[in-house]
């Protein structure tokens, strides 16, 4: 099976430009969740989806995040417009419903903002 | 919020020793607990988790305990081999009924096995 898969894998964009991030999570997950990993803040989590609807987005740090899910298969992470303290890796994951289900996590992408 | 400690940050054993980590959780109503495995520039990979229906899992040198009165839970990794070199990560989240929830990570543990 196909693993959740992330693009690009790395990334670097000098400050004030719009950044993507794209996901796509394992077939038949309900589940999607973004998360960002610095060496000063660790793993947080930014937002989750169910079923494609935002269901906790207090993560998204600031107005200059947004994330959409347009459909089970697809999900993105947009940073616009970028700053250098944006970056970081950040990792995609997906998880099945059914009461704490496992999260499986992308390869994650590496963000240098200049 | 949830927030989740985890110690030490940094621990080097023999190979062929034990090792354990540990964490705690503020909120009570958690009652999810994984561990994440990640080496560098990879991935986070799940290598166990428990429930808070259960006190104790297994999986061949690795194994999980949780004290739910005392919110606090352990990952121990036995007969330590070179490969078990990595960053360790407990996480925390509250899933009610059929559903899920973010994951609130500890700041992870650097293990050094020494040869």
């Amino acid at each position: 099976d196909a693993g959740v898969i992330q693009s690009p894998r790395h990334e670097v964009t000098e400050m004030g430009q719009e950044v993507t991030l794209r996901c796509k999570p394992i077939s038949g997950h309900d589940y999607l969740f973004w998360y960002r990993q610095t060496m000063m803040r660790g793993l947080e989590l930014l937002i989750y989806f169910n079923n494609n609807v935002p269901i906790d987005d207090s993560g998204m740090p600031e107005d200059r995040f947004s994330a959409k899910m347009p459909n089970a298969s697809f999900s993105t992470l947009k940073i616009q417009p970028s700053e250098p303290r944006d970056s970081a890796v950040y990792f995609c994951a997906s998880s099945r419903t059914g009461g704490n289900q496992p999260q499986h996590f992308g390869d994650g992408t590496r963000l240098s903002i200049l | 919020g949830e927030n989740v400690e985890q110690h030490p940050s940094t621990l080097s054993v023999q190979e062929g020793d034990s090792a354990v980590i540990k964490c705690t959780y503020s909120d009570s109503a958690s009652n999810y607990f994984p561990w994440y495995k990640q080496e560098l520039g990879k991935r986070p990979q799940l290598i166990i988790d428990i429930r808070s229906n259960v006190g104790e899992k297994k999986d061949q040198r690795i194994a999980v305990t949780l004290n739910k009165t005392a919110k606090h839970f352990s990952l121990h990794i036995t007969e330590t081999q070179p490969e078990d070199s990595a960053v360790y990560f407990c996480a925390a989240s509250i899933g009610s009924g059929g559903g899920a929830d973010g994951l609130t990570f500890g700041k992870g543990t650097h293990l050094i096995i020494q040869p």
